[in-house]
């Protein structure tokens, strides 16, 4: 079966940094994405790692490390509107389109 | 350019009743993928979907659940005697081509059985 294993809340202040780490065990292993989804909103995608290294988008930074099956979603400035949860996502197969395996999901909580 | 538009939004049904939810992808894009969302959960593929073609249903359950993408017109999830454990989020998403690394999601279906 597939895994990825993401913690399941984190709480911070405005201003701070969060790192959200994601733990991935698949059968094949095509990129890493980040998804942010408010309550009730829509998945929107953040960001989008194939190859290992640090990948940068403004406030929002996302790292790969394939030898360690493992990545990691930066969030900086942290802004009360950042409150949302965060989802890891890995392409396994290249024969299903883009069909994404998600995590668990994160939830960010920012406190004033 | 309008985004993937879900309906409808808000669908209750009662137990043993049909629930069919529409996706209609964004312009340009051939490629369709529905999930669905418990609460507090993440998001679990059921089905792909090219025009006229399924290409996974891997996700899907084996009975009640079927979806469709037609040449003409949105695609369609269909869910027969819905039971309350289907009362969920459905989420449509699309992408233009099977070779990329994003989709995008519509606003979600939440289908509530009382």
């Amino acid at each position: 079966g597939q895994s990825l294993e993401q913690p399941s809340e984190v709480t911070a202040v405005e201003g701070a940094i969060v790192q959200i780490n994601c733990t991935y065990q698949t059968s094949g292993f095509y990129g890493l994405s980040w998804y942010q989804q408010h309550d009730g909103g829509a998945p929107t995608f953040l960001s989008y790692n194939a190859l290992d290294g640090l990948e940068e988008t403004g406030r929002f930074s996302s790292f790969l490390s394939r030898s360690d099956s493992y990545g990691y979603l930066l969030l900086q400035e942290l802004q009360m509107k950042d409150s949302a949860s965060y989802f890891c996502a890995v392409r396994v197969s290249r024969a299903a389109g883009n069909k994404l395996t998600f995590g668990g999901g994160t939830r960010v909580l920012v406190k004033p | 350019n309008a985004g993937v538009m879900q309906n409808p939004r808000h669908l209750v049904r009662r137990r043993g009743q049909e629930a069919r939810l529409r996706c209609s992808p964004m312009k340009g894009h051939s490629h369709v993928y529905w999930y669905r969302q418990l609460p507090e959960e993440g998001l679990k593929f059921m089905v792909y979907l090219q025009k006229e073609n399924i290409i996974d249903e891997s996700g899907m359950p084996k009975e009640r659940f079927s979806a469709e993408f037609p040449k003409e017109g949105p695609s369609i999830l269909r869910i027969q005697q819905v039971v309350r454990g289907d009362s969920a989020a459905y989420f449509c998403a699309s992408s233009p081509s099977g070779t990329g690394n994003t989709i995008y999601f519509g606003e979600g279906s939440w289908l509530t059985v009382v």
